[in-house]
């Protein structure tokens, strides 16, 4: 149980292009999603909280307005990089957690590898 | 302000031996903390987890020993196999406040 299953795992696109990736719970529901971006070598950076139904929550340094997201239901979050530059390239994570139960773990999906050329 | 750290970046055990991996958090209002496993190129699995009222969980060959005096936590992985060769992360989360802080991860190595 407990799947996260985020899509594409690999984009290489322009300078310039917009990219959607996305992110479904299979077997649970999840109120909450999370992104993170992880730089080679280092730690998951937590990007922003998707809350079903509501707006995103960004963390402090985050461009709401280049990170788009949407939680339009229980089992997906979306992620659009508008106008990607090759400094966004880099691994983005998503994640999701059982609703509504304390002390659960986040689920991870496999990531989505962004190559901006 | 690292609120979470793992100060080995890399660690090596011969196989069928005990692997202890360490984290010390700094902010006194994370009451639970979790450890996960990470291959390159694919998002991290949740391991084990334990909250602030226990001071050791275990699941099969994994067991995590929470310290909250010290604020500390360790995984130990017994016997250790070398499918376990990966980065693992602990984080932690506090009361009320989904979101995880990570830790800035372990390299364990089995050698065969």
């Amino acid at each position: 149980g407990a799947v996260v299953s985020q899509h594409p795992s690999w984009v290489i696109c322009k300078s310039g292009t917009s990219v959607k990736i996305e992110c479904r719970s299979l077997d649970f529901q999840a109120t909450t999603m999370f992104w993170y971006r992880q730089f080679p070598k280092q730690s998951l950076m937590l990007m922003a909280t998707s809350n079903e139904g509501s707006k995103a929550t960004y963390e402090q340094g985050v461009e709401k307005d280049k990170f788009l997201i949407n939680h339009a239901s229980l089992t997906l979050s979306t992620l659009t990089v508008t106008s990607a530059h090759p400094e966004d390239s880099s691994f983005y994570i998503c994640s999701a957690r059982t609703a509504g139960r304390l002390y659960q773990p986040q689920h991870f999906g496999d990531g989505t590898r962004l190559s901006i050329l | 302000d690292q609120q979470v750290k793992q100060n080995s970046p890399s660690l090596s055990v011969q196989e069928g031996r005990i692997s202890i991996l360490n984290c010390d958090y700094t902010n006194s209002m994370f009451d639970y903390f979790l450890w996960y496993k990470k291959y390159p190129a694919e998002g991290p699995t949740f391991l084990i987890s334990i909250s602030s009222i226990k001071d050791k969980n275990e699941d099969g060959r994994f067991t995590v020993f929470l310290n909250k005096s010290a604020k500390h936590l360790s995984l130990h992985i017994v016997p250790s196999q070398p499918g376990d060769s990966a980065v693992y992360f602990c984080a932690a989360s506090a009361l009320g406040n989904e979101k995880l802080t990570f830790g800035t991860g372990t390299r364990l190595t089995i050698i065969p």
